[in-house]
């Protein structure tokens, strides 16, 4: 069965740094990747999703992910972060073959921007 | 723009009562989906549905049941509640871009405290 791990479950980091979340799947196939953003008191969002091409996936407020199929990652990257951006960031995975989405999550990892 | 609307946004329930959790979506999305959220175990799928009339099985059904009446609700009920189903709930909607592409739209979450 598939699983997702970040091993990280909380991340501090000072406005303006450049940031990296790391997601490690394990699944036999290539499997569909996802990164969703849960902002305080709200649902999930889609960050950005990634199953074949250029490796490196841009998404949404300057976030990139980069797929590793050697090291079954999928980490997810900002340039230089701003206090907005704290929030909880789940990365996921969903088998390519099914009739629906059926996500799999990692634990989450927590991030706090400070001044 | 996507909504997803979840009610009530916190509910406190007695052990062995029965507790109803409402999701209604305006997106038209034929796939619909009810998580809950743990610390350390990020999202798991408790039931989803395709459509109207449908509802099926995700990772963790056990002590849930579901009802999809119509295109637009998506109901959660728990039977006989017990303290372990305190979590925060999620309802999501699929726009089932390719099934397992699908990006999912998240409600704002149900805190359910069983006492």
């Amino acid at each position: 069965a598939q699983s997702v791990t970040q091993p990280d479950a909380r991340v501090t980091v000072s406005e303006g740094a450049s940031l990296q979340l790391r997601c490690k799947y394990s699944y036999s196939a290539t499997p569909y990747l996802f990164w969703y953003v849960q902002y305080p008191r709200q649902g999930l969002q889609l960050l950005l999703k990634y199953y074949s091409g250029d490796p490196v996936v841009q998404g949404v407020n300057g976030f990139e992910a980069e797929f590793s199929k050697s090291n079954s990652s999928f980490h997810l990257r900002k340039a230089s972060v701003h206090w907005s951006d704290s929030a909880v960031y789940f990365c996921a995975v969903s088998m390519a073959s099914s009739s629906f989405s059926k996500l799999v999550f990692g634990q989450g990892t927590s991030l706090s921007v400070v001044p | 723009e996507a909504a997803v609307t979840q009610s009530p946004r916190n509910k406190v329930a007695v052990t062995g009562g029965k507790v109803t959790l409402s999701c209604n979506q305006t997106n038209n999305h034929n796939n619909m989906y009810w998580y809950r959220q743990d610390t350390g175990h990020g999202l798991r799928l408790i039931h989803y549905s395709y459509g109207a009339g449908s509802t099926e099985k995700g990772d963790i059904p056990d002590g849930y049941k579901a009802s999809r009446p119509s295109q637009e609700n998506f109901s959660l009920i728990l039977e006989l509640a017990t303290p372990s189903q305190t979590s925060v709930y999620f309802c999501a909607s699929g726009d089932a871009a390719g099934a397992s592409a699908e990006t999912l739209y998240f409600g704002s979450g149900t805190r359910l405290t069983v006492l």
